[in-house]
């Protein structure tokens, strides 16, 4: 098992340009979360899908934030036009979900920086 | 929505010496209580977690405790050691798996 591969590790921009980060969940998980994890913040839920399908993108601080998941074994997480305070460490995490919560595993993050 | 408060921020013990990290939750439909290790610049991983029909559980070294009346829960790590350091992260869950985490604990294991 590989487990949730994310794509880049790292990521520099220039404030105003596009960002997109890739997830891979693991395979047979049928849930999945994108959280940012900041110092002052925390770690925050961005969105999570179920079965390729958002059911909850409350999290998602603003427009310039979108993700998706076209298929069960891809998901991306775009940030249009980026600014600086979009600096952080961006995870991806999936699991099992069905009648009972089933362990959470994450991926190895990327980190964002935006200049 | 839930929420989940997390104390101490940071823990300072002398290693060989006990931890203890104390959750609170707001949510009393929360039924899944799991504790993370993220160690400096890697991901959370999955240490211990415990579900509402059981009041503790115990691994090696570390147990959670739950009381869902008073919708609180503990880490505890015994005979603590370097590589104990790291932030800790409780979180609660009532489903979906979306989990609501804490604010995390900086635990400092000095020889």
């Amino acid at each position: 098992d590989a487990g949730v591969i994310q794509s880049p590790r790292h990521e520099v921009t220039e404030m105003g340009q596009e960002v997109t980060l890739r997830c891979k969940p693991i395979s047979g998980h049928n849930s999945l979360f994108w959280y940012r994890q900041t110092m002052m913040r925390g770690l925050e839920l961005l969105i999570y899908f179920n079965n390729n399908v958002p059911i909850d993108d409350s999290g998602m601080p603003e427009d310039r934030f979108s993700a998706k998941m076209p298929n069960a074994s891809f998901s991306t997480l775009k940030i249009q036009p980026s600014e600086p305070r979009d600096s952080a460490v961006y995870f991806c995490a999936s699991t099992r979900e069905g009648t009972t919560n089933s362990p959470l595993h994450f991926g190895n993050g990327t980190r964002l920086t935006v200049t | 929505g839930e929420n989940v408060e997390q104390h101490p921020s940071t823990l300072s013990v002398q290693e060989g010496d006990s931890a203890v990290i104390k959750c609170t939750y707001s949510d009393s439909a929360s039924n899944y209580f799991p504790w993370y290790k993220q160690e400096l610049g890697k991901r959370p991983q999955l240490i211990i977690d415990i579900r509402s029909n059981v009041g503790e559980k115990k691994d090696q070294r570390i147990a959670v405790t739950l009381n869902k009346t008073a919708k609180h829960f503990s880490l505890h790590i015994t005979e603590t050691q370097p590589e104990d350091s790291a932030v800790y992260f409780c979180a609660a869950s009532s489903g979906w798996g979306k989990l609501q985490f804490g604010a995390g604990t900086q635990v400092v294991v000095t020889p």
